[in-house]
């Protein structure tokens, strides 16, 4: 258990509705990155933020954001969705910035019909 | 911009033997590390090891060791003594991990 928790697991929705996502990092953890994973691909960095300020993007689509609240949860909002969407999301966390090791939550898996 | 190469898609190995999973990297940072993570069937992401570009001596944590050869801009992952639980996907990130890079699927034969 990497103390990273998503919520939640399994999300199946329809095409052109909007989901959230939910992290709660490490305790401790004040970085929060997002991440895709469609099917036998890399993983795609989204987002990340770092004591509630975002810090870097990646190739997050607009029809996605995300933000950290002061307590240092994360959510990751997908809108508009398209079947294309169907993914593993992670959320990762660690300390700080750079050599922190970054600590995985168990991703959520979403479908979209 | 900084990006990963891993050459190998996938790969086989005879459990108990050792087996090197290739890592290119590039980067016009000075100072900067790399990390390899594991991802098995199940999905989730592992961390296994981390080294930095000013560490001297290799990282060692069990039966991972990485091969960092700066030179050649390569940071390979040594498993040594395979074991069926090591058939997975192996990512390895820069330490800004923000880049995971296409993986290398790995399977272990009995």
């Amino acid at each position: 258990d990497s103390g990273v928790t998503q919520t939640p697991k399994h999300l199946i929705t329809a095409t052109g509705q909007r989901v959230t996502l939910r992290c709660s990092p490490r305790s401790g953890d004040l970085s929060v990155y997002w991440y895709q994973q469609s099917l036998d691909q890399g993983l795609q960095f989204l987002i990340q933020y770092y004591n509630g300020e975002e810090r870097a993007k990646g190739n997050i689509l607009e029809r996605f954001s995300a933000q950290q609240f002061p307590d240092l949860h994360s959510e990751l909002n997908l809108s508009s969705l398209e079947l294309g969407d169907s993914a593993l999301y992670f959320c990762a966390s660690s300390w700080g910035l750079g050599t922190d090791t970054q600590y995985f939550g168990p991703g959520t898996r979403l479908t979209v019909l | 911009a900084q990006k990963i190469t891993q050459t190998q898609p996938g790969m086989f190995v005879q459990e108990k033997e050792a087996v090197t999973l290739d890592c290119t990297y590039d980067t016009s940072d000075q100072s900067y590390g790399l990390f390899w993570y594991k991802q098995p069937s199940s999905g989730e992401m592992i961390f296994l090891i981390y080294q930095g570009s000013y560490d001297e001596q290799n990282a060692t944590e069990g039966r991972y060791s990485l091969n960092f050869q700066k030179a050649r801009k390569s940071a390979n992952l040594v498993i040594s003594a395979s074991q069926l639980g090591d058939s997975a996907m192996y990512f390895c990130p820069l330490e800004d991990k923000f880049y995971f890079g296409s993986g290398t699927k790995l399977n272990v034969k009995p």
